[in-house]
């Protein structure tokens, strides 16, 4: 079966400071990857997805990017968080796209 | 941009009590699929739907993909305190490059 892993659970950050949030997928070959930001009780808001090794696609200008390494690793990182970034970051797979299946999240505060 | 619309964005219910959750679009979708979430947690996949008209049960839930495939309802029967959480429904079309679409979702309360 699948699983994906997102770390860390939570994090507390100082404006300024640099971001990495990992999402590993196990079980599945090949997924498309996906970073979700969700404000507090809200919808989700597409910020990247990758159909393979390299292939980043941005969805909204912003001070964060993401890589993806390998097939089923997807990263997100900001050189300098600013305030704003904070929320709830989740991570998803898709084998087919219409389907996805998220991460337990990543609750991320910025002093 | 295809939006998705859902009503009502709060609903607080007894336990026991019925409730109808609301995605509606004007563009069409290919699929459309419904999520639960609780705090702190991720999305999960409740249905999906893809034929219009296309009416599915899970247990207490009653999922309908409208026939023009512009919209869906979710309706919890006997509501249970278990049945708590944010309600988002997403839909799919072949020509978004493997994305969806969200509504902003409905936050369900039943209390016991």
């Amino acid at each position: 079966s699948q699983t994906i892993h997102q770390w860390p659970a939570t994090l507390v950050q100082p404006v300024g400071s640099p971001l990495s949030l990992e999402c590993t997928v196990e079980g599945t070959s090949n997924p498309n990857l996906y970073w979700y930001r969700q404000a507090a009780g809200r919808g989700l808001q597409l910020l990247f997805y990758s159909v393979g090794i390299g292939q980043i696609s941005s969805e909204v200008p912003q001070n964060l990017s993401a890589s993806r390494p390998q097939d089923r690793q997807f990263i997100l990182s900001s050189k300098k968080l600013l305030l704003s970034d904070s929320g709830f970051y989740l991570c998803a797979w898709s084998v087919a796209g219409y389907e996805q299946y998220f991460g337990p999240g990543t609750r991320l505060t910025v002093t | 941009t295809q939006l998705l619309e859902q009503s009502p964005q709060f609903l607080s219910i007894q336990e026991g009590e019925n409730l109808t959750v609301y995605c509606n679009s004007s563009s069409v979708f290919s699929s459309l699929q419904w999520y639960r979430q609780e705090p702190g947690e991720g999305p999960v996949l409740l249905v999906t739907v893809v034929t219009g008209g296309e009416v599915k049960k899970l247990k207490r839930l009653t999922f309908q993909f409208g026939d023009a495939r512009k919209d869906s309802s979710l309706h919890i029967t006997a509501a249970q305190p278990g049945d708590t959480g944010l309600y988002l429904c997403a839909g799919y079309s072949t020509d978004s490059w493997g994305k969806l679409q969200f509504g902003a979702g409905t936050q369900v309360v039943v209390t016991p």
